[in-house]
């Protein structure tokens, strides 16, 4: 079973500009969770999709907005980028038939803003 | 309330030794802690994991305390291996469909 794809891997970009990135979660999973990783905050919660619906939002501007397609493939969207965007954005999807909700995550896209 | 504290921030071990990494929490309505692994270049991934009915839960040299009346929970590494070495972070999650709530991680490197 493919793991979580996350797209693109490293980028690079400038204040002001904006920023899109994807995430493709395990065949079946139809949560989709984004986190933004930095070394001094740890893991902070974005916003979490399910069945192409915001279920849950975590403490981060407006800038920052996500979306989920009938696939389950999801994309985050940074607007205005500022130098503290400067972070690993990290996926993570998540089966919904019972059990503990498991997040199996990718390996982030590492977005620099110079 | 929200919050989930974790200490601690980075730790040397020797090789053979025990690493132990602890986490505290406010929120009562927690019910499910699990802890993740994060290699360098790599997303986390669940290591092991606990609810708060049982008070300890032991998984190969993996071992989960948790003691629900100081709202803590600590994670023991017996016989620590330098493949151990990584950034490992506690959660905890209010209930299924709620977002987890991640600790700052701690930096393990066990020394050979």
């Amino acid at each position: 079973k493919a793991g979580v794809t996350q797209t693109p891997r490293y980028l690079i970009k400038t204040r002001g500009q904006q920023v899109t990135l994807s995430c493709s979660p395990i065949s079946g999973h139809r949560s989709v969770s984004w986190y933004q990783q930095t070394p001094g905050q740890g893991l902070q919660f974005l916003f979490e999709y399910f069945s192409e619906t915001q279920r849950n939002k975590g403490n981060f501007p407006g800038r920052f907005s996500g979306r989920q397609f009938s696939n389950s493939r999801s994309e985050m969207n940074v607007s205005t980028l500022e130098l503290g965007d400067s972070a690993l954005y990290l996926c993570a999807s998540s089966g919904i038939n019972g059990g503990t909700g498991e997040l199996f995550f990718g390996e982030g896209s590492r977005l620099t803003v110079l | 309330q929200q919050q989930v504290k974790q200490s601690p921030q980075s730790l040397i071990v020797q090789k053979g030794g025990i690493s132990i990494i602890n986490c505290a929490y406010e929120n009562t309505a927690f019910d499910y802690f699990p802890w993740y692994q994060q290699f360098p270049g790599k997303g986390p991934a669940l290591l092991i994991a606990i609810r708060p009915d049982v008070s300890e839960k032991k998984e190969g040299r993996f071992t989960i305390s948790f003691n629900k009346s100081a709202k803590q929970f600590s994670l023991h590494i017996m016989d620590s291996q330098p493949g151990d070495s990584a950034t490992y972070f506690c959660a905890a999650r209010r209930d299924y469909g709620q977002n987890f709530v991640f600790g700052p991680g701690t930096r393990l490197s066990v020394l050979p």
